[in-house]
Parts: C-alpha cells; structure tokens; sequence
C-alpha cells in the first residue's frame, strides 16, 4: 500500500476564488490520479498527473479550471479555479505504485470542498 | 467501453446476518477487478483485487468475492457482518492498456440494523 496525505482535509471557499489542494505519498510513484466526488455520487476521474509531462484530463474537465502539478514523484496539487457552488465536492487523490501495469489504485482521505 | 453495474443503491441487513454486494462489468479481456470501500468522512480503502487465478479471493476484514466470467460479475461477500462495516462499497474495473485508470460503479450503501 501507500500512506497517503491531502491537504486541506476540508474548506469552505467563496464563490470566484480559487483552492489549491495538496497530495503527498511516502514513496515515490509514477502515476498519481486526481478524483472528484459530487455529493452522493460515485469517483469521476479528472486527470492523470504524471511526473515530468503534463497532465491528462478527461473529457469534461479542462486545465483552465483545473490546474495540476507534478513537480516530484511524491508530490502533487489540484487547484480548482473560479470556484462556484456546482464545484461542491470531495476531492481525491490516488497513485498507482506500479506504473498502471495492474490498474490498482491506492487513495488519500479527500479534500471536502464547500462553494457558497 | 469498460463499465461497471452495481445494481444496488442501498442495501440493510442486520447485524450478524450475511452479505452479497452485486457488481456486474463490461470489458473485453481478463478483467482486473477491485472492491473499494469508503467509510463516512474517509478517503477509498482496498477491500481485495482480482488479477488471475483463483477466482475466490480473500480480503481484508472478513471480505471474500467470487470472479465469474460467465456471469461477467465480482460480488462482495462477508458471511457476518459487523456494525462497523456500514459504509459505501465502490466496485471498480481496471480500463487496461497500462494506464492505470479505474472505471468505478456507482456505489452500494450498506446499512447495519442493530
């Protein structure tokens, strides 16, 4: 497994600003993923973020909105920018310590994100 | 497209008596297959994973499921549950092609009636 850290663990933000939240891992890894969780709904991936290139988003979220870096391989943050109250959500990171090969996946506790 | 169907929103048993979560997937190949539990407040803890072999794997706190390809389905069993096993169960399939990805389903609340 992998002990993982996210940062803040919650916040309550205004509309129109911006929050950067932060994921650290123990170890190093290669591939870490970011997740959204809209109230009672299952985990939307939002991008691969692997280190050295830049991130891949999935269709619907766009780096404008969502800015990630990668700066280390046990280091990464998601900023959700222009913040309204539809960006309402649980904020999650993950990684893959082998490099995707078995798809599994290892979470941090989220970032419980509220828009007013 | 890889998808993943837990047919139950919302699920109550009773304390002690025994639990089936249902997920059904769509992939093409050998699925690698994982069952995720996320507890209030709480981030998304393994439970178990299917990669090959075996098709009964064994889990953490008394978890077990059942790969049947025939059935294209990986349900969670645990033969007493525990009021502290009240969460929200994830079933999730591996999108393949090394890329790490998950396609998640869409959730069962498990409910613990004391």
């Amino acid at each position: 497994s992998a002990v993982i850290s996210q940062k803040p663990s919650r916040d309550i933000c205004q509309r129109g600003t911006s929050l950067t939240i932060q994921c650290q891992v123990d170890s190093q890894v290669t591939m870490m993923f970011w997740y959204r969780q809209q109230p009672g709904q299952s985990l939307t991936l939002i991008a691969t973020a692997n280190q050295g290139s830049e991130a891949t988003y999935e269709s619907g979220f766009v780096i404008d909105k969502f800015p990630i870096s990668r700066p280390n391989l046990t280091f990464s943050t998601l900023t959700v920018s222009n913040m309204s109250p539809e960006d309402s959500s649980i904020y999650l990171c993950s990684v893959d310590r082998a490099g995707g090969q078995y798809n599994e996946q290892f979470f941090g506790p989220g970032t419980r994100l509220t828009v007013l | 497209a890889q998808s993943v169907t837990q047919p139950d929103i919302h699920i109550t048993v009773s304390e002690g008596a025994s639990l089936e979560l249902r997920c059904n997937y769509s992939y093409g190949a050998t699925p690698y297959l994982f069952w995720y539990v996320q507890s209030p407040g709480q981030g998304l803890q393994l439970l178990l994973k299917y990669f090959s072999g075996d098709t009964l794997v064994q889990g953490i706190k008394g978890f077990e499921a059942e790969f049947k390809r025939s059935q294209s389905s990986f349900n969670l069993r645990k033969p007493s549950v525990h009021w502290s096993d009240a969460a929200e169960y994830f079933c999730a399939v591996g999108a393949g092609s090394n890329t790490g990805k998950l396609i998640f389903g869409q959730g069962t609340t498990l409910q613990v009636k004391p």
